[in-house]
């Protein structure tokens, strides 16, 4: 079993819509995460970051982590087609580890 | 803003050929890192390093170098160039273990 799983995709909305994508893991351990944005042929940028469980918000993003669950999302408001991209998660611990370990990423494709 | 940058976009390499891929970073991080993407695979960690002259093995270091003589900078080295080490190479940087780590924008490397 992946250390974190996420579905491929990919995920064809029409615009306006609400996009949920979401991730879930095994390692209790994990504290810290982070959604990031990759379009086609360009590096990951990073959307979210956030520590423990809860909700954070950032304009049309919001990302929910739930701790007792393993699982972890992030909800696209009023989508637009400049939103279509691989969204990839990201975790890591507190305990002694530099090590950070990514989702395979989910495909949106948000239509106009 | 961060910035990372890699040395190049675009590689093209023969077999058996000696490659460097460079990284630079310009906000005093501690912690650089090397992955490599594949489709279907996600990112998997080659190598990271904590501090100047440091390093450590990821999950994938077989037929991999590294090389971090000067904070700012982490250069990846394929000591003897493969078929199977055609992937897209990104190098991320963070400012401590557990902060968010930022990415470059991928070096494409293809081995012929």
């Amino acid at each position: 079993q992946k250390e974190v799983e996420q579905d491929p995709g990919p995920l064809s909305v029409p615009e306006g819509a609400i996009v949920s994508l979401n991730c879930t893991y095994s390692n209790s351990a994990f504290q810290y995460f982070m959604w990031y944005r990759q379009y086609s042929r360009k590096g990951p940028e990073l959307l979210m970051y956030t520590y423990s469980s809860g909700n954070k918000e950032d304009g049309r993003f919001t990302a929910q982590v739930d701790k007792s669950s393993k699982y972890i999302s992030l909800f696209i408001r009023d989508s637009q087609p400049s939103d279509s991209a691989t969204y990839l998660c990201a975790m890591t611990g507190t305990s002694g580890t530099y090590k950070y370990i990514f989702g395979t990423g989910t495909r949106l494709k948000v239509l106009a | 803003d961060v910035k990372v940058t890699q040395s190049s976009r675009y590689l093209v390499k023969r077999t058996g050929e000696k490659v460097f891929l460079e990284c630079v970073q310009d906000m005093d991080h501690e912690n650089m890192f090397w992955y490599r993407q594949d489709p279907g695979l996600g990112l998997r960690l080659i190598y990271f390093s904590y501090d100047v002259k440091m390093k450590e093995k990821g999950d994938i270091p077989e037929g991999y170098s590294v090389s971090r003589e000067k904070k700012e900078r982490f250069s990846l080295i394929l000591e003897s160039a493969s078929t199977n080490q055609t992937s897209m190479y990104l190098c991320a940087s963070s400012l401590r273990d557990r902060e968010t780590q930022y990415f470059g924008p991928g070096t494409r490397l293809l081995v012929l």
